[in-house]
C-alpha cells in the first residue's frame, strides 16, 4: 500500500500547455505539501494545505494553482508552462504541519520536462 | 544568507569509517531539524529528527544538535556502500507554521 501516491510518473509537455499532478495520500494525515526539486537538487517548498485549506504559498507564479478538494488529495494544475518549470515535483504529507515530531512523507515524484 | 546550509560535496569516505554532515539554520526560532536521505532518482526518506540540544541516536546514525550555534550534524557509523546518497537538511522554521526548509544537501560516498 503506497502512502503518498502521485501520477503522473513523467510528463513530457510542450511550452504553453497546460498540465494537472495529482497526489492523494492514505495516511490519514492532516497537511499536505508541494515541493520542486531543480537539476542541483534543491527542494523547495512550493505550498502547505492543512485540511483543505492553504496556509503556505511561497512566492509561487500564479500559473500554478494547487487545489485540495478533501484533506487526502492535493493536486497541482499548472498554467502556460514555461522551460524554467522543468523540474521534479514532490508532494508530501505530515501529521499535522506544526513541527516537533512531525515527519514529511514524500510522494515518488513527477518528473515534468517542458520542451 | 541561505536559509539551510550544507556542503555540497561529494564527501567521500571508505567503507566502515564514520561520516559526518553538517547543516547550519539562520532562523534562531527553529524548533524542529530533520534529516532525510534521498537516493538517485527517488523521493527523500526520513532517517531522523531532533529538536533538543545533545545528541540523539538511532543505529548507526546520530543526530546531534546545538541551537546557540546554530548547527545540526549528523554521524554515520560503520558506513555502507549502500549509504552513498544526497543527504538534506531540513528545519521547521519556524514552529508551528506548516514551512520546512530544507539545505541543498550533501553528496556521500562510500567506497567498497
Amino acid at each position: 500500500d503506497t502512502a503518498v501516491s502521485q501520477t503522473p510518473k513523467y510528463l513530457v509537455t510542450q511550452m504553453g500547455n497546460d498540465k494537472s499532478i495529482k497526489c492523494e495520500q492514505n495516511l490519514g494525515h492532516d497537511t499536505m505539501y508541494w515541493y520542486k526539486q531543480d537539476s542541483k537538487k534543491f527542494l523547495k517548498i512550493m505550498f502547505s494545505y492543512n485540511n483543505k485549506e492553504l496556509i503556505i504559498n511561497e512566492t509561487v507564479p500564479n500559473r500554478f494553482s494547487p487545489k485540495s478538494p478533501d484533506k487526502a488529495h492535493l493536486n497541482l494544475h499548472i498554467n502556460s508552462l514555461e522551460l524554467g518549470d522543468s523540474a521534479v515535483y514532490f508532494c508530501a504529507s505530515s501529521l499535522d504541519g506544526t513541527g516537533g515530531k512531525d515527519t514529511q512523507y514524500f510522494g515518488p515524484g513527477t518528473r515534468l520536462t517542458v520542451l | 544568507q541561505k536559509e539551510v546550509e550544507q556542503n555540497s560535496g561529494p564527501l567521500s569516505v571508505p567503507e566502515g569509517a564514520i561520516a559526518s554532515l553538517n547543516c547550519t539554520y539562520s532562523d534562531r526560532g527553529s524548533q524542529s531539524f530533520f534529516w532525510y536521505r534521498q537516493y538517485s532518482g527517488k523521493s527523500p526518506e526520513l532517517i531522523m529528527f531532533i529538536y533538543s540540544n545533545g545528541d540523539k541516536e538511532d543505529g548507526r546514525f546520530t543526530a546531534q544538535l546545538n541551537k546557540a550555534s546554530q548547527y545540526v550534524s549528523l554521524l554515520i557509523r560503520d558506513s555502507q556502500p549502500s549509504d552513498s546518497a544526497t543527504y538534506l537538511c531540513a528545519v521547521n522554521s519556524p514552529s508551528g507554521t506548516y514551512k520546512y526548509i530544507f539545505g541543498t544537501g550533501t553528496r556521500l560516498k562510500v567506497l567498497a
